[in-house]
């Protein structure tokens, strides 16, 4: 069965501190591995994408990291912010050509404490 | 540049009362499209993709429709509202021509739909 599991459900950090949120996926065959934000009430918008041969890609202070042998992924935001508290969503895509062929994860909901 | 847009934002609506949200893209041709619903605290729930006119696919069975009447309006639907169908409704496009990548889905500002 297709599925994609975050972890952990909920964080709160200090500002300024770093930290990792994680993604399992069983989606066979892989295509791509997103992680979006998404602010309360908005809708997601896509931080970063990898494909089956990357293993890392970077957007500012969030860095996305991909091991497609055992199918984990992590989003590691460095010096957070105030504006980084949001939703996490990890999405994988399988391959093929159908337009139904995302899974998505449950996320991970991030605040950020002064 | 690609735009989607929703609407209402926000909707409050008693129970049994019929249902009308509308998604228009900009700035592309012939695109996937989607609604999801998000409930509080859950994951995104895919509800129609359409990939052209008049071409819905149905994820899950319920009292809501689809409908695309052209090839950048998405519509969803309810003849009558159950307190089961609040939650967070999202609208989102890929591939078409003009823009996307793939099938990187683009989201829109979605819709907070209450039923009391």
């Amino acid at each position: 069965k297709n599925q994609v599991e975050q972890s952990p459900q909920s964080l709160i950090i200090l500002e300024g501190k770093n930290c990792t949120l994680q993604c399992n996926y069983t989606v066979s065959p892989f295509s791509n591995l997103r992680w979006y934000k998404q602010d309360t009430g908005r809708g997601p918008v896509s931080l970063t994408i990898m494909t089956f041969s990357e293993n890392t890609k970077s957007n500012g202070r969030y860095t996305a990291t991909l091991d497609a042998d055992t199918k984990q992924s992590s989003l590691h935001i460095t010096a957070s912010q105030l504006s980084d508290s949001a939703s996490y969503i990890c999405v994988v895509t399988l391959m093929g050509t159908g337009a139904n062929n995302l899974f998505f994860g449950t996320g991970t909901r991030l605040t950020v404490i002064p | 540049s690609q735009t989607i847009h929703q609407w209402p934002a926000t909707l409050v609506q008693p129970v049994g009362s019929p249902l009308s949200l509308e998604c228009t893209v900009e700035g592309t041709s012939n695109p996937n499209l989607y609604w999801y619903r998000q409930a509080a605290g859950r994951g995104l729930q895919l509800l129609f993709y359409s990939v052209g006119i008049g071409q819905i696919s149905s994820e899950v069975p319920q009292n809501l429709s689809a409908s695309r009447p052209q090839d950048r309006q998405f519509i969803l639907s309810s003849k009558k509202l159950l307190l089961s169908d609040s939650g967070f409704y999202l609208c989102a496009w890929s591939g078409g021509r003009g823009g996307g990548v793939g099938y990187e889905q683009y989201f829109g500002p979605g819709t907070r739909l209450t039923v009391t």
